[in-house]
């Protein structure tokens, strides 16, 4: 089973504060999700990736596929990016994904 | 465009009695899944449909029955309730079992065994 560790548990930023939480996890994947949970409780996907980097607005996702690890960046920070950011690896097929605990980010105005 | 309806959104049982929380995508998606959502603890798939007409187990199933109604539809059972099933459950839906798919998620059913 892939073990996933996400870093830091808990961040508190002051708005405008780049970003960066981490994701390394223990077996070798063929892509890594990231997924955004709103307060209120709703999933939503940010990226999937598999090589490289990735962006989208103020969200920047890497991964290297060698050293078992992917990053989130979230660039001048706003209080409406305050939630939980999930990461989760995949091998694909039976074992699907594995979902880290997730990084719980506090951005204050 | 719904995406993925969950129902009900809040349900309290009492130990013992049965339920079936139902999940629709209209993203005319291959795949489904089941989750379930602890504190301190990721999500954790309960069961999957790769496609229409097959079902199978993931992580956690014990406790738990599900059926793929059709490609639409794909319900979680729970025949007799334990407060260890008391959880936020997530339905999913991706276009294909494949890890280079997203998944879409319901806004979640907050479930309480009492």
């Amino acid at each position: 089973k892939n073990e996933v560790e996400q870093s830091p548990q808990n961040l508190t930023a002051q708005e405008g504060e780049f970003i960066t939480i981490n994701c390394s996890y223990s077996v070798g994947i063929s892509a890594l999700h990231w997924l955004q949970q709103h307060p209120g409780g709703g999933i939503v996907s940010l990226f999937m990736l598999s090589s490289g980097k990735k962006k989208h607005g103020r969200l920047i996702a890497t991964i290297n596929i060698q050293e078992k690890h992917s990053s989130l960046h979230i660039t001048a920070s706003h209080p409406r990016d305050s939630a939980v950011y999930i990461c989760a690896p995949s091998g694909g097929g039976a074992d699907g994904l594995t979902f880290g605990k997730g990084t719980h980010l506090i951005i204050q105005p | 465009n719904a995406g993925v309806t969950q129902t009900p959104k809040f349900q309290v049982l009492k130990t013992g009695q049965s339920m079936t929380l139902q999940c629709a995508q209209d993203m005319n998606h291959n795949s489904m899944y089941w989750y379930r959502q602890d504190p301190g603890m990721g999500l954790r798939l309960i069961y999957y449909s790769a496609s229409e007409g097959t079902t199978d187990k993931g992580e956690v199933p014990n406790g738990y029955n599900v059926s793929r109604l059709n490609k639409r539809e794909f319900s979680l059972r729970l025949e007799s309730a334990a407060p260890s099933q008391t959880s936020v459950y997530f339905c999913a839906s991706s276009g294909a079992y494949r890890s280079n798919q997203p998944q879409h998620f319901g806004d979640g059913t907050r479930l309480s065994i009492l």
